[in-house]
């Protein structure tokens, strides 16, 4: 299994950032997929997690309606398009496979996202 | 979903063991046995160590095992090595969303 993110950098507040998640190794439409952030030298906090099909979604309240989840099954792709970028979004972003007992059993690596004024 | 309470720091000598909890609340640790725990060592993403409460993924060394009593859940490591020293978070699947993380625990070997 290797996941590997792309997209993070630095952007001002207010501005948007997709973040991609290439996966490989694993039949890919078969797990949920989930986005997990950590801020340098805090906790790790669940973000979003999409279901197989893509069909539904859900957030954390710090996401909803900023961010939005999405995958393509024929391209082996995770997305997470995050907009209004607050300074407090400034960490880490994993995204994560969820496993049959809803643990998060493969990682990326993590790309760092830096939002400034 | 309330957050998981993990203790900020756990400390231990080599050889030795170390036990982290993780105290929940009955819609989530107390009701599901799906605890899964995680290792994240400085700079890297974490990686999954025990999953199902009780469970060790393959490859995962046997001196990490997992239990669960009432609302608390705990990470046991036996026989401690330098290379145990890391962050330990716990997460509980808990039926509704959202889902959170335990607040993470740093692990100490002197």
């Amino acid at each position: 299994v290797q996941l590997v993110e792309s997209g993070g950098g630095f952007v001002q507040v207010g501005g948007s950032l997709r973040l991609s998640c290439a996966a490989s190794g694993f039949t890919f439409d078969s797990y949920a997929m989930t986005w997990v952030r950590q801020v340098p030298g805090k906790g790790l906090e669940w973000v979003s997690v999409i279901v197989r099909n893509g069909g539904r979604t859900y957030y954390a309240d710090s996401a909803k309606g900023r961010f939005t989840i999405s995958r393509d099954n024929s391209k082996n792709t995770l997305s997470l398009q995050m907009n209004s970028l607050r300074a407090e979004d400034s960490a880490v972003y994993y995204c994560a496979k969820l496993g049959g007992s809803y643990d998060l059993d493969s990682w990326g690596q993590g790309t760092l996202v830096t939002v400034s004024s | 979903q309330s957050a998981l309470t993990q203790p900020a720091s756990v400390s231990g000598s080599p050889g030795q063991s170390i036990t982290i909890s993780c105290i929940g609340t009955s819609s989530d640790i107390g009701s599901f046995n799906l605890v899964s725990w995680y290792q994240q060592h400085p700079g890297k993403a974490p990686k999954l160590i025990i999953y199902e409460t009780t469970k060790r993924p393959s490859g995962v060394s046997i001196r990490f095992s997992g239990s669960k009593s009432g609302n608390t859940a705990s990470l046991t490591i036996s026989g401690l090595q330098a290379e145990d020293e890391a962050d330990y978070y716990c997460w509980s699947y808990a039926g509704s969303i959202p889902w959170v993380f335990g607040g993470g625990t740093k692990l100490t070997v002197l």
